[in-house]
């Protein structure tokens, strides 16, 4: 059984610039979740996807989208990226919603 | 919307002694509580959880206890050893499983 993958595991980015994140799931889960973490701090909700929709949105602005493709992958797109943007980026996955969600090991973003 | 307060943010025990981490959450249809410990550096990883028809559940040295009428869980780490120092973060998700996470306790077992 494969765990949570996140791609890629570093990157720095410039203001104003456009990332994508990637995040393949645990073998068999359907249910993917983002979380952006920053330093010292807990990770925040940022979007979940159940079957490819989005089910369920954080405080986080329209410049903060995702994708959940028919195997379960997922994406995090972040536009017009500011510096606040900087934290760690965690995938979680679980079978179904409500059971015990597995984390990867994240994307360190950087925006300078 | 759910807002879950952790106390303390940080913890120093001697190896051995018993560790307590308490969270309150604030929305009543929260019926859902993990534990997460994550070590420096790592992904946060599932320790314990609990679901809110229950009001306790023991794994080895770990145990969480659950108030649903005062709305606070508890962390127990019993005979702590150097290896259970991290950060551990309690949350609380309601149906839609949302996830709302305390803002962390650094534990630090003395060894």
């Amino acid at each position: 059984e494969t765990g949570v993958t996140q791609s890629p595991t570093h990157l720095i980015k410039t203001r104003g610039q456009q990332v994508t994140l990637r995040c393949s799931s645990q073998s068999g889960h359907n249910t993917v979740s983002w979380y952006q973490q920053a330093l010292g701090q807990g990770p925040q909700f940022i979007f979940q996807y159940y079957r490819e929709e989005e089910n369920g949105r954080g405080n986080f602005p329209p410049r903060f989208s995702g994708l959940q493709f028919p195997n379960y992958s997922s994406e995090l797109n972040v536009n017009a990226l500011e510096l606040d943007d900087s934290a760690l980026y965690l995938c979680a996955s679980s079978l179904g919603q409500g059971n015990g969600y597995t984390f990867g090991s994240g994307t360190r973003l950087t925006v300078v | 919307g759910e807002n879950v307060e952790q106390h303390p943010s940080t913890l120093s025990v001697q190896e051995g002694d018993s560790a307590v981490i308490k969270c309150t959450y604030s929305d009543s249809a929260s019926n859902y509580f993990p534990w997460y410990k994550q070590e420096l550096g790592k992904r946060p990883q599932l320790i314990i959880d609990i679901r809110s028809n229950v009001g306790e559940k023991k794994d080895q040295r770990i145990a969480v206890t659950l108030n649903k009428t005062a709305k606070h869980f508890s962390l127990h780490i019993t005979e702590t050893q150097p290896e259970d120092s991290a950060v551990y973060f309690c949350a609380a998700a309601d149906s839609s499983y949302k996830l709302i996470f305390g803002s962390g306790t650094r534990l630090l077992v003395r060894p």
